[in-house]
């Protein structure tokens, strides 16, 4: 039983480059969540996905787009990766509104 | 938004002691999260609870909804307890999808 799975761990890309951070679940879980953490400042809730078929903004959504591709996954696209998205990425999914989250190990991301 | 601050920041203790960290928020709401940060990064989740008090091994979560006001404590405190713990609360009325999060408090559990 793997939890949650983000792929890569790492990466560093250059400014105006695009990628795809890969996240999936294996544990039947219906709402899925990308948060980006920053010095000094808690999670921020960038998309979520409260089931397969939906997804909806969160609190810092410019620059980024997310698709949920089935239940298991839901990925998160930097069109044009800036500076100032320089961040570690977690990915989470709880079964349902009200039960705990699983997370993710995280994405370093460095963009220069 | 439903603003969260945590007290203290960062706490350093020695082992065996009891630790209390404070959780306060700002306006009413259905459940508040408690969550472990390791320090590799890993997060888990250590509780959610809306009402009074849940107990897991060490740790003991209360919550008072009515002072907004949430504690996390451990008892008999282990050097692998050092961690960042981070509350987090759904705004009034608002969806419990969209978490707002604490900065957390560093706690650190000298041998």
């Amino acid at each position: 039983n793997a939890g949650v799975t983000q792929t890569p761990k790492f990466q560093v890309l250059k400014t105006g480059q695009s990628m795809t951070l890969q996240c999936a679940q294996d544990m039947n879980h219906n709402s899925m969540y990308w948060y980006r953490q920053d010095p000094g400042m808690g999670l921020r809730l960038i998309y979520y996905s409260a089931s397969e078929g939906t997804t909806d903004k969160g609190e810092v959504p410019n620059g980024y787009n997310v698709s949920r591709l089935n239940k298991r996954e839901f990925s998160l696209r930097l069109e044009s990766a800036a500076p100032s998205q320089t961040s570690v990425y977690f990915c989470a999914s709880r079964l349902q509104e009200n039960y705990g989250y699983t997370f993710g190990s995280g994405t370093r991301l460095t963009v220069v | 938004k439903n603003e969260v601050e945590q007290s203290p920041q960062n706490l350093t203790a020695q082992e065996g002691e009891f630790i209390t960290i404070n959780c306060s928020y700002s306006v009413g709401i259905s459940a508040l999260h408690w969550l472990q940060q390791h320090p590799g990064g890993g997060i888990v989740s250590l509780f959610m609870l809306s009402s009074g008090k849940k107990k897991h091994g060490r740790l003991i979560a209360t919550i008072n909804i009515q002072e907004k006001h949430s504690s996390l404590h451990i008892t008999a405190s282990h050097p692998r307890d050092s961690a960042v713990y981070i509350c987090a609360v759904p705004p009034m009325g608002g969806s419990n999808y969209k978490l707002t999060f604490g900065k957390g408090t560093l706690l650190t559990v000298n041998p």
